[in-house]
């Protein structure tokens, strides 16, 4: 079948580089924030999460910033591996919700 | 870490049959959801229950059903397979806190081929 890659924004860099992934949220209501990478043939699995009273948090090569005046969150990888390779979507929870909107994804690739 | 388990990777059924997808996570969380994943569509929320026999419907819940009749266990119905019910399908969970937002746990997904 075909791949959940497909149709999506596309983010090259080469391994060792510095990646910043981009995702615009819709509310101003949104009041949690997660990233999650899906690599291939496997289901969405969290890397990090920001709640709205933070603008930045920090893991193990990976940090979130979160700018709530534009709406926008990114994930920024550090050192990229190919094995950071996959597809990373952002999903908001709104303030009260039990459910989350997801971002459509973007696929990074990386070459050794 | 939390475990989120979907009975089959793979199923292929014929148009008209009902089909049962099984989910099953071992971290006690009170809710549970249902996502089918589409190119181009990203992850659609079909079904999700808050506890126990609790269900709510999500965008897309037309053609499909839900069951909780265990804490450990949700499981989605399609009551009458269409080809256009061909999809990825994802499970999640997530602890319910007062106050405090947790993630959702997704399983590796079933992928559905109806014929």
């Amino acid at each position: 079948g075909e791949s959940v890659g497909l149709h999506l924004p596309t983010l090259s860099v080469q391994e060792g580089d510095n990646s910043i992934i981009n995702c615009a949220y819709s509310n101003s209501a949104s009041d949690y924030f997660i990233w999650y990478k899906q690599e291939s043939g496997k289901g969405p699995q969290f890397i990090i999460d920001i709640r709205s009273n933070m603008d930045k948090r920090q893991g193990q090569r990976v940090t979130v910033l979160l700018n709530k005046t534009v709406k926008h969150l990114s994930l920024q990888i550090a050192a990229t591996q190919p094995g950071d390779s996959a597809v990373y979507f952002c999903a908001e929870n709104r303030a009260g919700y039990s459910t989350l909107t997801f971002g459509k994804g973007t696929m990074l690739l990386v070459s050794p | 870490d939390v475990k989120v388990t979907q009975s089959s990777r793979y199923l292929v059924k014929r148009t008209g049959e009902k089909v049962f997808l099984e989910c099953v996570q071992d971290m006690d969380h009170e809710n549970m959801f249902w996502y089918r994943q589409d190119p181009g569509l990203g992850l659609r929320l079909i079904y999700f229950s808050y506890d126990v026999k609790m269900k709510e419907k999500g965008d897309i819940p037309e053609g499909y059903s839900v069951s909780r009749e265990k804490k450990e266990r949700f499981s989605l119905i399609l009551e009458s397979a269409s080809t256009n019910q061909t999809s990825m399908y994802l499970c999640a969970s997530r602890k319910r806190t007062r106050g405090s937002n947790q993630p959702q746990h997704f399983g590796d997904g079933t992928r559905l081929s109806i014929l």
